[in-house]
């Protein structure tokens, strides 16, 4: 069965650096999303993105963040200058319709 | 704002007893979703259920969904220790692709 994949599984980085997670969504799905899940709390949306642009994005979404679909397979989410409140588990997910389907997560540690 | 909602926070049974989790959520919703999580990993998708549904089975599970009450709940019959999870609900508004989740419901089966 297809499945959303993310790479690194756990990524650690200083405050200041930037940081790229990567995704590869299920291949027939258009529709893509990066959510992120600080330890103990809600799952929280960060971004969708459909034809290549943003389609919506939280407010926790601000100019430090950015996404690219760099190719045909890849989706990607950049930290420009990571702190350290942003400490969490990062989810990919796509979706074709409705469902939408997560990856297993990044851990990212900002030390 | 839009939330879901779950109750209760955390469930414990005995193994082959049923376990029921609710959710509420505050506004007009598209369709309403159930995923799993297990301690650190992904989402799991479990279910989804239209806001013109009112019931939809998927193997041992069985959601069911209120609209005028706002309000959905989640049975899981036969429980076994594999069940042992944390689940969440999932909604996504008219007009929005995002998801808002609730706080989740931490679910232990006991041998």
């Amino acid at each position: 069965e297809p499945e959303v994949t993310q790479t690194p599984s756990h990524q650690v980085t200083q405050m200041g650096q930037e940081v790229i997670l990567r995704c590869v969504p299920i291949s027939n799905h258009l529709y893509f999303y990066w959510y992120r899940q600080i330890l103990g709390q809600k799952v929280e949306f960060l971004v969708s993105f459909y034809n290549n642009e943003i389609s919506e994005k939280s407010e926790i979404f601000d100019d430090q963040f950015s996404v690219e679909r760099p190719d045909g397979s890849n989706f990607t989410l950049k930290i420009r200058s990571t702190k350290l409140e942003d400490s969490a588990m990062y989810f990919c997910a796509s979706s074709a319709e409705d469902e939408q389907y997560f990856g297993p997560g990044t851990r990212l540690t900002v030390t | 704002s839009q939330q879901g909602e779950e109750d209760p926070q955390a469930l414990s049974i005995q193994e082959g007893e049923n376990a029921t989790m609710n959710c509420s959520y505050k506004t007009s919703i598209n369709n309403l979703q159930w995923y799993r999580q297990n301690s650190g990993r992904g989402l799991v998708h479990l279910i989804l259920i239209r806001s013109n549904e009112r019931e939809k089975h998927s193997g041992r599970l069985r959601v069911t969904l209120d609209t005028s009450k706002k309000s959905s709940s989640l049975l899981i019959t036969a429980s076994r220790a594999a069940d042992t999870a944390s689940y969440f609900c999932a909604t996504d508004a008219r007009g929005a692709q995002k998801l808002v989740f609730g706080q989740g419901t931490r679910l232990t089966i006991n041998p």
